[in-house]
């Protein structure tokens, strides 16, 4: 299986801050590379797909790019309602893989 | 509004089976494929298996396989995931997601999902 490998696995910042999230392939999966918002006691929700293209009617404060083994996630001015984990997810191999997750609150 | 409906939480004993199901409507079930996820408490995301609703072909993860059982019934629009017998290690969320089947594909990202079904498993 592919590893996806997240960090920080926990973040606190203030809204308005500028939050960067990472995720490391343990091989190249090109930009096949998917970004979800889970909110607590919710589904996860697809933000981002192929590394970087935003999905519909998601808000353009996130954002995504990379390629290979290294992307990056962006948030670009943190609001009170992107508190959240957020996961990568891998579809190059099967089977599909998240990363752990990323917590992100609220200094 | 293409949307998938879980069923209900479940409490089941060690050794008990046990089906779970996943209604979708608001779309031609065929043309996604439904995959299950699994969240134990506090923890991250796994993928477990999925299947094309058209002809039921199933593909697992090698974690899951023989554990559990997906299936459909398109004829009523609706998938399942199964276990002949639980583990206290089997507690957890589960989630299914739909993946949308282009001519190329599934496209690789999973939307919508379903609201979950809580599934403890205790003596």
């Amino acid at each position: 299986d592919i590893q996806m490998t997240q960090s920080p696995s926990s973040l606190s910042a203030s809204v308005g801050d500028r939050v960067t999230i990472t995720c490391q392939a343990s091989q190249d999966i090109s930009n096949y590379l998917n970004w979800y918002q889970q909110k607590p006691g919710k589904a996860p929700k697809v933000l981002i797909y192929d590394a970087s293209n935003l999905e519909t009617g998601v808000p353009s404060r996130f954002s995504g790019s990379g390629s290979g083994t290294d992307f990056t996630f962006t948030i670009s001015s943190l609001q009170p309602e992107d508190i959240a984990t957020y996961y990568c997810q891998q579809y190059d191999n099967l089977p599909p893989t998240f990363g752990q997750g990323t917590r992100l609150e609220i200094k | 509004e293409v949307q998938l409906v879980q069923s209900g939480a479940e409490v089941k004993k060690p050794g008990e089976s046990l089906r779970i199901s996943c209604k979708g409507s608001g779309y031609s079930f065929t043309s996604y494929w439904i995959s299950w996820v699994r969240q134990m408490p506090g923890k991250g995301l796994e993928w477990m298996g999925r299947i094309d609703p058209s002809d039921s072909y199933t593909h697992y993860s090698p974690s899951f396989q023989g554990h559990v059982t997906i299936s459909a019934d398109k004829s009523i629009s609706t998938a399942y995931l199964q276990w002949s017998s639980l583990k206290a290690s089997d507690t957890a969320m589960y989630y299914c997601a739909s993946e949308r089947v282009e001519q190329l594909g599934p496209v690789g990202w999973f939307d919508p999902w379903g609201q979950g079904t809580l599934v403890t498993v205790s003596s």
